[in-house]
């Protein structure tokens, strides 16, 4: 198992372009998250889904959208990069169960500049 | 609202003495869950612990230790004897339970970093 997997590993984008962070995971997970870290704020949650098809908005979303066309995949697209973006970028995934909350599972983050 | 509150920003000890780390959360929920996260200075995140609102026992691993107190909304956790390698940041994180909500959301405090110094 290669467990979560993220691309890139670092990228540095102008202000107004666009890019997708790509994250899967070979775990049959259902569920699937994108988390931003700044200095100071802990971790945020920008996007997650439940199951492919479905996706709900996190805490700071504004700037992102998520797709969720396959169990596997969980891409993360900036629409126009602006420099508040810049950050570490983890994507998590969890199995669920009725009895406990599912560990997440972190893949090593992608670290994005934006100039 | 759900909130997760770690005051210490930064805490230093020397190698061998005990440190504890504060948690406080804030919840509506009579179901959630609480974790403890460590990132070591190579950024990754390594799950510690996973505790359901419904388990009040204290657990210990080897030096660490956790302390789940629902009365005062507490997660707090003990390293016993640190050494330099425990040098990393430390996120408690909260989960309310419900349909689509098992886990998949997590709430994150701000992070310790602990600094272990030889």
């Amino acid at each position: 198992n290669a467990g979560v997997t993220q691309t890139p590993k670092f990228q540095v984008l102008k202000t107004g372009q666009s890019m997708t962070l790509q994250c899967a995971q070979d775990m049959n997970h259902e569920y699937m998250s994108w988390y931003r870290q700044d200095p100071g704020m802990g971790l945020r949650l920008i996007h997650y889904s439940v199951g492919a098809g479905i996706t709900d908005q996190g805490e700071v979303p504004n700037g992102y959208n998520v797709s969720r066309s396959t169990t596997e995949d969980f891409p993360l697209r900036l629409l126009s990069a602006a420099p508040s973006q810049t950050s570490v970028y983890f994507c998590a995934s969890s199995y669920s169960t009725s009895l406990v909350g599912g560990e997440q599972f972190f893949g090593p983050g992608t670290r994005l500049t934006v100039l | 609202a759900q909130k997760v509150t770690q005051a210490q920003t930064e805490i230093s000890v020397v190698e061998k003495e005990d440190v504890t780390l504060d948690c406080v959360y804030e919840t509506r929920d009579t179901t959630y869950y609480l974790f403890w996260y460590k990132q070591p200075p190579s950024g990754e995140l390594v799950f510690l612990i996973r505790r359901n609102s419904f388990d009040e026992q204290n657990e210990i691993s080897g030096r660490y230790s956790w302390n789940f107190q629902k009365s005062t909304s507490s997660f707090n956790f003990t390293i016993t004897a640190s050494q330099v390698v425990d040098s990393a940041v430390y996120f408690c994180a909260l989960s309310e339970a419900g349909i689509y909500n098992q886990g998949g959301k997590l709430i994150f405090g701000q992070g310790t970093e602990l600094s272990v110094k030889p």
